[in-house]
């Protein structure tokens, strides 16, 4: 069963740094996203990626936040100047075809100190 | 605003009972997904369904989305502890690429 890969499972950094989140997608799909979930909120959308450019994204996807595709096989979140309230499990999706819903990756817990 | 509402967002049940979990929307998705997601994982998709009307059954899940699109729900017979788990609809409109997740119903079946 094909899978989508995130790494790091859990990343401490301190308020102000910058961190990435990595993302290795479905090999064949073509749409890809980034999803966070604060510790028992509601699954928010962030962004999505298709043809090597952004999509769509949300509010919450503001200037502090970029996505890259940098080498057809990774999918990466950059957040600058992390704050505490940025502390959630990061997810990773892709999609063959949007209709038919994502695979999702294990997520990345984010903890901002 | 949330584009997508659950109910109920909790139950709590004995093993072998049947429950329904439902989610409500005003607008129309050209189509919904069911996940389950276990604490500290991420959402694994359970079905897609794309035309209104439509009924799916995955052993003893029953999908059901609504006629005119706007609403799904999930029916388990016999729940089972392994059933236990946080249940999330999601819809994609027909314009955008964004899934809308649902509020959730955190599923507890005791054995």
């Amino acid at each position: 069963e094909p899978e989508v890969t995130q790494t790091p499972s859990h990343q401490v950094t301190q308020m102000g740094q910058e961190v990435i989140l990595r993302c290795v997608p479905i090999s064949n799909h073509l749409y890809f996203y980034w999803y966070r979930q604060i510790l028992g909120q509601k699954v928010e959308f962030l962004v999505s990626f298709y043809n090597n450019e952004i999509s769509e994204k949300s509010e919450i996807f503001d200037d502090q936040f970029s996505v890259e595709r940098p080498d057809g096989s990774n999918f990466t979140l950059k957040i600058r100047s992390t704050k505490l309230e940025d502390s959630a499990m990061y997810f990773c999706a892709s999609s063959g075809m949007r209709q038919y819903g994502y695979t999702f990756g294990s997520g990345t817990r984010l903890t901002v100190v | 605003t949330q584009l997508l509402e659950q109910s109920p967002q909790f139950l709590s049940i004995q093993e072998g009972e049947n429950l329904t979990v439902y989610c409500n929307s005003s607008s129309v998705f050209s189509s919904l997904q069911w996940y389950r997601q276990e604490p500290g994982e991420g959402p694994v998709l359970l079905v897609t369904v794309v035309t209104g009307g439509e009924v799916k059954k995955l052993k003893r899940l029953t999908f059901q989305f609504g006629d005119a699109r706007k609403d799904s729900s999930l029916h388990i017979t016999a729940a089972q502890p392994g059933d236990t788990g946080l249940y999330l609809c999601a819809g994609v409109r027909y314009t955008g690429n964004q899934f809308y997740f649902g509020t959730g119903t955190s599923l507890t079946v005791i054995p």
